[in-house]
């Protein structure tokens, strides 16, 4: 069964702090990972895709890094901001005949303090 | 551009009644998907339509749950009797196709109650 597992669950910084998120996925085959925002009651934004070849790529202040042979990804935010509170969610693909499927981890709840 | 449209925001109903969403995607996105997010856990397909065929369907409770998208453009999702198990958000998406690195635009969702 194809599974995306994110941790923290939960995630509480400081204004300015750097924080780092993860993800583990078991999906088969693998197309490619996007990290998606979703602010509260908004739905969910694209930050970053990354196929089986590219190990990272940078969207301002979010990086992404996959490493395909662990099956793991992590998104990096860096010098944060209030309005990095939100949900990260990790989604994976998976291309198939059957056309492309998506498996959706639960989220990293963000809040930014002051 | 204008983004994916979805109306109502938010809609509180008794269970065993019935509720209809609606969704406008983004101009020209041949792909249209309903998603069922429940608090606390990531968005979960319920049905892909790709113009105004059915490409997946099979986690769509089909005893209550129906969906149409007659001429290809504007989507419902029609829940009939509503559970309270249904409490959830709807979110609407549209890609330009269902191919692989189509990125999905999501709608602001309906968030449902069911009392």
């Amino acid at each position: 069964k194809n599974q995306v597992e994110q941790s923290p669950q939960s995630l509480i910084i400081l204004e300015g702090k750097n924080c780092t998120l993860q993800c583990n996925y078991t999906v088969s085959p693998f197309s490619n990972l996007r990290w998606y925002k979703q602010d509260t009651g908004r739905g969910p934004v694209s930050l970053t895709i990354m196929t089986f070849s590219e190990n990272t790529k940078s969207n301002g202040r979010y990086t992404a890094t996959l490493d395909a042979d662990t099956k793991q990804s992590s998104l990096h935010i860096t010098a944060s901001q209030l309005s990095d509170s939100a949900s990260y969610i990790c989604v994976v693909s998976s291309f198939t005949g059957g056309g492309n499927k998506l498996t959706f981890g639960t989220g990293t709840q963000l809040k930014v303090e002051l | 551009e204008a983004g994916v449209a979805q109306s109502p925001r938010y809609k509180i109903i008794e269970k065993r009644q019935s509720v209809a969403f609606w969704c406008n995607p983004i101009s020209g996105h041949a792909t249209l998907y309903w998603y069922q997010q429940i608090l606390g856990q990531g968005p979960k397909l319920l049905i892909q339509f790709q113009n105004n065929g059915v490409v997946d369907d099979s986690q769509l409770p089909k005893d209550r749950f129906s969906a149409e998208r007659l001429k290809g453009v504007d989507s419902t999702l029609k829940i009939q009797p509503a559970k309270l198990e249904d409490s959830a958000v709807y979110l609407c998406a549209s890609s330009f196709g269902g191919t692989l690195y189509n990125e999905q635009f999501f709608g602001p969702g309906t968030r449902l109650t069911v009392l």
